[in-house]
């Protein structure tokens, strides 16, 4: 079992908005500012979307979010494209006992 | 660009010792930061191992920490990861990755493409 909770899928038609959460404790998400949010196509290496809850890497799309209120964070995806469909994964900074943790991951479906 | 490439045996006995290597290109290790490994088996999630620094500082998953030891060689620009007494649960595709920050923390790129290693006798 993950140490951060995700759900299993989502999905939604082109061009609409949808959101995955990510929800840890005040020991990981809700403590800490440093959640990261990875895209994966299969058979590919995990690509990193944000970073430091709400921060977006050059290059990646701005129709890429993120956000966190209390011990769940979310990422957003508005105007959504076919190339869009993926696993997104949640990582989180969790302190100097158990420090990193990953979502289980969401599989995002583009209808 | 950075680059980063795993390297090692794709198949372990059962209670030998899995080795791999990470070769970075287009950054130089000793010049900063933590270098991770993370690891999926098949179909599952993503599963961070540890991190080491450039000095050699290393962190580890408190869960795999036991049996886990991670290295760097500034001088091949090459970081490695052991796993020792490896079962077939440590069959999974590792990855490795560069976490750009002179502290840990859980933002990691880019990544290598990754290497499947099987546990199998």
């Amino acid at each position: 079992q993950s140490a951060l909770t995700q759900p299993a899928s989502v999905s939604g038609s082109p061009g609409q908005s949808i959101t995955i959460s990510c929800t840890g404790t005040s020991s990981d998400v809700g403590g800490y500012n440093y959640v990261s949010w990875y895209q994966q196509h299969p058979g590919k290496a995990p690509k990193l979307m944000i970073y430091d809850v709400s921060k977006r890497p050059s290059g990646v799309s701005n129709r890429f979010s993120g956000s966190k209120s209390g011990n769940t964070a979310s990422l957003t995806i508005s105007g959504l494209q076919a190339e869009d469909e993926a696993d997104y994964y949640c990582c989180s900074y969790a302190g100097s006992s158990t420090l990193v943790v990953f979502g289980g991951g969401t599989k995002l479906t583009v209808l | 660009q950075v680059q980063l490439q795993e390297s090692g045996p794709g198949l372990v006995k059962p209670s030998e010792t899995l080795s791999l290597t990470c070769t970075v290109s287009g950054y130089s290790i000793s010049s900063g930061y933590y270098w991770g490994w993370i690891r999926q088996p098949p179909g599952k999630g993503l599963e961070w191992i540890g991190s080491i620094y450039h000095s050699g500082s290393t962190y580890y998953n408190p869960s795999l920490k036991s049996r886990v030891t991670i290295s760097v060689d500034t001088s091949k620009n090459q970081f490695s990861l052991k796993l020792s007494s490896v079962t077939a649960a440590d069959t999974a595709v590792y990855y490795c990755a560069r976490s750009p920050r002179e502290w840990l923390s859980p933002w990691f790129d880019p990544w290598g493409q990754g290497t499947l290693v099987t546990v199998s006798s």
